[in-house]
């Protein structure tokens, strides 16, 4: 089955600097890749997504980038904001994100005012 | 409109006992979604339903646990002889299913704890 893989674990930035998360995939099958915000004690939301046909994407401050070749997707967020502060989690599906979903295990931001 | 919504939102139960956990999905939505979700961790996939019918219960961890959702909308994710190790935040999601919009919304989840 589908693993991702999710670094770093935790990350501080200072207010105004840029975040970088990076996963990594194992089926190549996978075809796409969402991304979700978890604040604490709140459910996840989807922040942005991606799938296998485009290789970057962005929304405002923040993009993703997909390297289908290498298996491997990364979110970047720019220019950060204290309300930035909390769990991102990717993910990847087969199926368009009709089928099931393997998360990550999750990356904590702190940005840091 | 309303979102997802899920009850109870806490759970508490003794070892052995067993639980029902119920998720009402956005309207209109075919496909519904259980994970769970232990502290510090991802999401991880549970079962996954499209109208009334199990399209991937590949998740669920052993024959303790099973899920219904008998009329297309409503569903209870079941536990049987809860155990300790059962103790998490169980989320549930639904999606339109739409070709131009496949986002999976998520209720606020149930924290099971079992003593």
């Amino acid at each position: 089955g589908e693993n991702v893989e999710q670094h770093p674990s935790t990350l501080s930035v200072q207010e105004g600097d840029s975040a970088v998360i990076k996963c990594t995939y194992s089926d190549s099958a996978s075809n796409y890749f969402p991304w979700y915000k978890q604040e604490l004690g709140k459910r996840p939301q989807l922040i942005i997504d991606i799938r296998s046909n485009v290789g970057e994407k962005k929304d405002q401050r923040i993009a993703v980038t997909l390297n289908k070749t290498a298996k491997h997707f990364s979110l970047h967020i720019t220019e950060t904001q204290p309300e930035d502060s909390a769990v991102y989690f990717c993910a990847a599906s087969f199926g368009g994100g009709y089928q099931k979903v393997t998360f990550g295990t999750g990356t904590k931001l702190q940005v840091i005012p | 409109g309303a979102g997802v919504s899920q009850t109870p939102s806490n759970k508490v139960t003794e070892k052995g006992k067993y639980v029902e956990l119920r998720c009402d999905p956005i309207s209109g939505h075919t496909a519904l979604y259980w994970y769970r979700q232990s502290l510090g961790q991802g999401p991880e996939f549970l079962i996954y339903f499209q109208g009334t019918g199990a399209a991937d219960d590949s998740g669920l961890p052993n024959d303790r646990f099973f899920a219904v959702r008998p009329e297309g909308s409503v569903s209870t994710l079941k536990i049987q002889r809860t155990e300790r190790g059962d103790s998490a935040m169980y989320l549930c999601a639904s999606s339109p299913r739409l070709a131009t919009n496949n986002e999976q919304f998520f209720g606020p989840g149930t924290r099971l704890t079992v003593l």
